[in-house]
């Protein structure tokens, strides 16, 4: 496996539910991110992992927890979520922090749909 | 804040017509500049970056973009498209004399080259 992968590539949950998305990358990169592109709005990010710590929280609903273990993993979990969270939710990694020449290599996205 | 302007949301063309799409953005900074391109069921890939130097960058696909520092502008251009180039294009953004560590994008042009 190459590149960045994301599991699950869908997901349908209720409102009450609680799921985990999961992102790996396997490019040897130091920082992950979370992005979230919903229909119609530009790609939002999410947060972002340095060498495993938060760098940043784009104001994130609490509803939304990371978790990154290690540098290849990236977790986002999921409980009580709204339908206006239903979007695709893509994960990036990059060799550095952006604002370095770090380019971000982005995975296939999950689609979530929130019922 | 800094916010990225595509003002093409939506750009049809025949084979072997010229493209460009038109990037502003706002930050008054130094700035690292992206443009990403997501075909049909694809990933985000990158298309072309520009950290520095040259302010005319050529990228993958016959693809090349020129940064207009005066215009705040990062437009991407290709003088003869192909069918295979439709797709969704999205300029991005990166401020690098703040503490932001991620790409702030634009909300992506759609391309239909029509064969």
């Amino acid at each position: 496996e190459t590149g960045v992968t994301q599991t699950p590539r869908h997901l349908v949950m209720g409102m009450t539910n609680k799921k985990s998305l999961k992102c790996e990358q396997h490019l040897g990169h130091n920082a992950m991110y979370w992005y979230k592109q919903s229909a119609k709005k530009p790609l939002e990010l999410m947060f972002v992992y340095n060498f495993k710590e938060q760098t940043e929280n784009n104001s994130v609903p609490s509803r939304f927890s990371p978790e990154c273990p290690n540098s290849s993993h990236l977790f986002l979990h999921l409980h009580t979520l709204q339908p206006e969270d239903s979007a695709l939710y893509l994960c990036a990694s990059s060799q550095g922090l952006a604002g370095g020449p770090h380019e971000q290599y982005f995975g296939p996205g999950t689609r979530l749909t929130v019922t | 804040a800094q916010s990225v302007s595509q003002h093409n949301h939506h750009v049809i063309l025949s084979e072997a017509a010229s493209l460009e799409l038109g990037c502003n953005y706002s930050y008054g900074g130094t700035v690292n500049l992206f443009w990403y391109v997501q075909y049909p069921g694809q990933h985000l890939q990158l298309l072309l970056k520009y950290f520095s130097g040259d302010p005319l960058v050529k990228g993958i696909k016959g693809f090349e973009a020129e940064f207009i520092k005066s215009k705040f502008s990062f437009n991407l251009r290709k003088p003869s498209v192909q069918w295979s180039d439709t797709a969704e294009y999205f300029c991005a953004v990166i401020q690098k004399d703040t503490g932001r560590r991620a790409l702030t994008f634009g909300s992506g042009t759609r391309l239909q080259v029509q064969p």
